[in-house]
């Protein structure tokens, strides 16, 4: 399967700064998503991240908030925004290598003070 | 949209012991329907999927059953052991689009 890395591990930032989390895998993939799980909870869509073109956001997230680029197959990236301590979650980016199996990077810890 | 309900949110079970963790689904659509299984600190690993033209599948101690009428599914662990304990998921999506998550289930197997 894939190999999957998201950099940085974990960071913790100062409100009102913004954060860049990359995600490189080592195989072109053609599904890629990311997803924020806050402490103790489930895994939330925040958007999937579209090759070449801009990607689609769930309902209650933004692109302002939350900017993603997706320049090629194998690498995108998720920027958190002017960020406040409810951003503190992890955050992952996603892959599908077929129409079915997703697999997980292994996340990144982001803590806001 | 999709929307994926998980029960129970939290399940012990003696070590030896079956333990069965059921989810529902709202889209009819939807014909992927995977579970993870994330141990603390670490990412979600996929451990068993099941596709919407197979009613039951099976790997060793773990099998996944589908009922595509009622939309369920489920998850069954035989003869837990320790190391079984962990958050489970389950999720269903349409082949090659998001999958959408249940809110997860802990599961706490006793020696």
């Amino acid at each position: 399967s894939a190999v999957i890395s998201q950099k940085p591990s974990r960071d913790i930032c100062q409100r009102g700064t913004s954060l860049t989390i990359q995600c490189q895998v080592d195989s072109q993939v053609t599904m890629m998503f990311w997803y924020r799980q806050q402490p103790g909870q489930s895994l939330t869509l925040i958007a999937t991240a579209n090759q070449g073109s801009e990607a689609t956001y769930e309902s209650g997230f933004v692109i302002d908030k939350f900017p993603i680029s997706r320049p090629n197959l194998t690498f995108s990236t998720l920027t958190v925004s002017n960020m406040s301590p409810e951003d503190s979650s992890i955050y992952l980016c996603s892959l599908g290598t077929s129409a079915y199996e997703q697999y997980f990077g292994p996340g990144t810890r982001l803590t806001v003070t | 949209g999709e929307n994926v309900e998980q029960h129970p949110s939290t399940l012990s079970v003696q070590e030896g012991d079956s333990a069965v963790i059921k989810c529902t689904y709202s889209d009819s659509a939807s014909n992927y329907f995977p579970w993870y299984k994330q141990e603390l600190g670490k990412r979600p690993q996929l451990i068993i999927d099941i596709r919407s033209n197979v009613g039951e599948k099976k790997d060793q101690r773990i099998a996944v059953t589908l009922n595509k009428t009622a939309k369920h599914f489920s998850l069954h662990i035989t003869e837990t052991q320790p190391e079984d304990s962990a958050v489970y998921f389950c999720a269903a999506n349409q082949a090659g689009t998001a999958l959408i998550f249940g809110k997860g289930t802990t599961l706490s197997v006793s020696s």
